[in-house]
């Protein structure tokens, strides 16, 4: 199993640029999830993927950032455009689905990428 | 506000003795637990969960304590290994799905 593969590992770009980051999750893997870290806020979660369908955005900081997830195997996290506080490491992790209830209950760890870091001067 | 804290920066412990983390959440509707392992320039890899059905959970050298009443969970690593040295982070999520990490603990195991 390769696990998550994020591509690049590290981006360099300036100020106004466009950013593009990707992600492919473990096969069989039907959730998708990108996080963004920094010294100051730590993990935070930026947006998470059900079957292909975003379920939650409400942690994208602003407007600038948008992703997208064409198929189960492809996922990109766009910045347009970049501005210097969009410096950060981004991670993508995906999971199983989790089942059942109660007793039954059977919740599926994330598996995360190596990360990019990005770098925008 | 944190919904995830884990009040202990660093932590440095002698190989062969038991490194003890502690995370601590707020958060009631929080059921499902997980404990992190991050080194440097790698993503967090996934070491040992629990449901709050339970209050203890072992694999091998690791050992997760969850007590829901106080809202507090730990890791147990015994025997400490100078390879266990990275940052770890706790995780809660209260569906499943979206986790709430804590800003991490860095351990440092001394041979």
């Amino acid at each position: 199993d390769a696990g998550v593969i994020q591509s690049p590992r590290h981006e360099v770009t300036e100020m106004g640029q466009e950013v593009t980051l990707r992600c492919k999750p473990i096969s069989g893997h039907n959730s998708l999830f990108w996080y963004r870290q920094t010294m100051m806020r730590g993990l935070e979660l930026l947006i998470y993927f059900n079957n292909n369908v975003p379920i939650d955005d409400s942690g994208m900081p602003e407007d600038r950032f948008s992703a997208k997830m064409p198929n189960a195997s492809f996922s990109t996290l766009k910045i347009q455009p970049s501005e210097p506080r969009d410096s950060a490491v981004y991670f993508c992790a995906s999971s199983l689905p989790g089942s059942g209830t109660g007793l039954l209950q059977y919740n599926s760890p994330l598996h995360f990428g190596n990360g990019t870091r990005l770098t925008v001067t | 506000d944190q919904q995830v804290k884990q009040n202990s920066p660093s932590l440095s412990v002698q190989e062969g003795r038991i490194s003890i983390l502690n995370c601590d959440y707020t958060n009631s509707m929080f059921d499902y637990f997980l404990w992190y392992k991050k080194y440097p320039a790698e993503g967090p890899t996934f070491l040992i969960s629990i449901s709050s059905i339970k209050d203890k959970n072992e694999d091998g050298r690791f050992t997760v304590f969850l007590n829901k009443s106080a809202k507090h969970l730990s890791l147990h690593i015994v025997p400490s290994q100078p390879g266990d040295s990275a940052v770890y982070f706790c995780a809660a999520s209260g569906d499943g799905q979206n986790f709430v990490f804590g800003p991490g603990t860095r351990l440092s195991v001394l041979p």
